[in-house]
């Protein structure tokens, strides 16, 4: 299982509640990124990860987003009171380097977030 | 303001003809430029990376073009499969990597 894992795969929750969402990434992999995906939309940049630092929150949406990554590995992106606007598949992707080198993304295969 | 755009309609193609894919850009000036895909419920995958100072990358049947003039880049698949059928992103950076909302492609048997 050398892949990005992300879980869960589905939530479905009730507006107001907290979800917590969280992401492994490929081992040694230095760079973390958490991306929305809106159905027909493009992925939206929400954070990035160096290491266990967040260099560029700059696409968090709102005050109710916040994401942390512990031991230069797993991350827990958190969505408190949680409103209808915010179902979306979040995806999760990680890379050997971060900041402008070029190398490429490996994505997990997202979670699904419902809010009713 | 900085736009990344593809053809948001889809695109169908006969099996076994070239499918072309298109990539335009604004306001942008990447150092490379790279092509996902992604299929239905899974997240994208890294097909191919293009750097600024180069015109043409193959890989197998793929192949991709990028013109900082023109600023848009060309993805090619040659011999087109039903199995190719899936969405197409591309990505920049800039300071920050963007992603298009992706073309989706149609192989017809």
């Amino acid at each position: 299982g050398a892949g990005v894992s992300q879980s869960p795969s589905n939530k479905v929750t009730e507006k107001g509640k907290d979800v917590e969402l969280r992401c492994d990434p490929i081992s040694g992999h230095t760079a973390l990124y958490w991306y929305r995906q809106s159905l027909g939309q493009g992925l939206e940049f929400l954070i990035y990860f160096q290491g266990n630092s967040a260099p560029d929150k700059s696409g968090l949406p709102s005050d109710r987003f916040s994401a942390e990554r512990t031991g230069g590995s797993v991350s827990t992106l958190t969505i408190q009171r949680t409103q209808q606007e915010d179902s979306a598949v979040y995806l999760c992707a990680s890379s050997l380097g971060g900041g402008r080198e070029n190398q490429p993304q490996h994505f997990g295969d997202g979670t699904r977030l419902s809010i009713l | 303001s900085q736009k990344i755009e593809q053809n948001s309609e889809a695109l169908n193609i006969q099996e076994g003809k070239t499918a072309t894919l298109t990539c335009n850009y604004t306001n942008y000036s990447p150092a490379y430029l790279q092509w996902y895909r992604q299929d239905p419920g899974r997240g994208p995958v890294f097909l191919l990376l293009i750097r600024e100072n180069e015109k043409e990358k193959r890989k197998e049947r793929l192949k991709v073009t990028f013109d900082t003039t023109l600023k848009q880049s060309l993805f090619h698949i040659t011999a087109s499969q039903p199995a190719d059928s899936a969405t197409y992103l591309c990505a920049l950076r800039d300071d920050k990597i963007i992603f298009g909302k992706g073309t989706r492609l149609h192989i017809l048997p």
